[in-house]
């Protein structure tokens, strides 16, 4: 099964409009961290916003906010007043437990097309 | 400062060279990774150094080889890679800590070609 799922291949959106990003998580472990990455047609993965399982208030960053349901187990990104620049591939992510240097797993992927 | 620096940004190389790709960080993170990545695709894990120490591999073939000279350098050498070998790498750092976040930032990648 499926640890990270992003079930939205593609979305498209008009600037100044908000969109939500879907992902929905896996795991049995009580502690775990969800993480959501911009990757724009140049390459570099750009951390955007961290979730813990323990935190009680949904992260923000900006124009970021993380829609944090623990009992549906979903992440689901929202981007306020979309931007040209937020063209991209977002990835959502999940780190399993609380040991160092453990490795991310990673969903497919939503690419995000914002017009003008 | 969350910069994680890569080079060369883009190479192209037969299946008979040997050639190298190096991480660069001045974060003092403790953790450094190195992930391969097909077009349209999630990253995928190949190797995880901790404390300048090998602790993931990820079954990658041994044409690749990892390589950690100091907490700062992450280097990947390649040999007798094959035209499935192209494609983006990447490296990531993180500061290692054992609870909560442990964010892996990145570095822009090697586009690598294998002719």
């Amino acid at each position: 099964a499926q640890k990270i799922t992003q079930t939205q291949p593609g979305m498209f959106v008009q600037e100044k409009e908000a969109v939500t990003l879907d992902c929905t998580y896996d795991t049995s472990d009580p502690s775990y961290g969800l993480f959501w990455y911009k990757q724009p047609s140049s390459g570099e993965m750009i951390f955007l916003i961290y979730q813990g399982s323990y935190d009680q208030q949904n992260a923000t960053e900006g124009r970021y906010s993380l829609n944090f349901q623990k009992a549906r187990k979903s992440a689901n990104l929202v981007i306020s007043a979309s931007q040209l620049g937020d063209s991209a591939m977002y990835f959502c992510a999940m780190r399993e437990g609380w040991q160092a240097g453990t490795a991310l797993i990673f969903g497919k992927g939503t690419t995000l097309s914002v017009s003008s | 400062d969350t910069e994680v620096t890569q080079t060369p940004k883009h190479l192209v190389m037969g299946m008979t060279n040997k050639k190298s790709l190096k991480c660069e960080q001045h974060m003092g993170h403790r953790a450094m990774y190195w992930y391969k990545q097909k077009a349209k695709k999630p990253p995928e894990l190949m190797f995880v150094y901790s404390y300048e120490k090998l602790s993931i591999n990820e079954s990658v073939p041994s044409r690749f080889s990892p390589e950690c000279p100091n907490s700062s350098l992450l280097n990947l050498h390649l040999h007798a890679l094959q035209p499935e070998d192209s494609a983006l790498y990447l490296c990531a750092s993180s500061q290692e800590s054992q609870g909560g976040a442990d964010t892996q930032y990145f570095g822009p990648g090697t586009r690598l070609t294998v002719l």
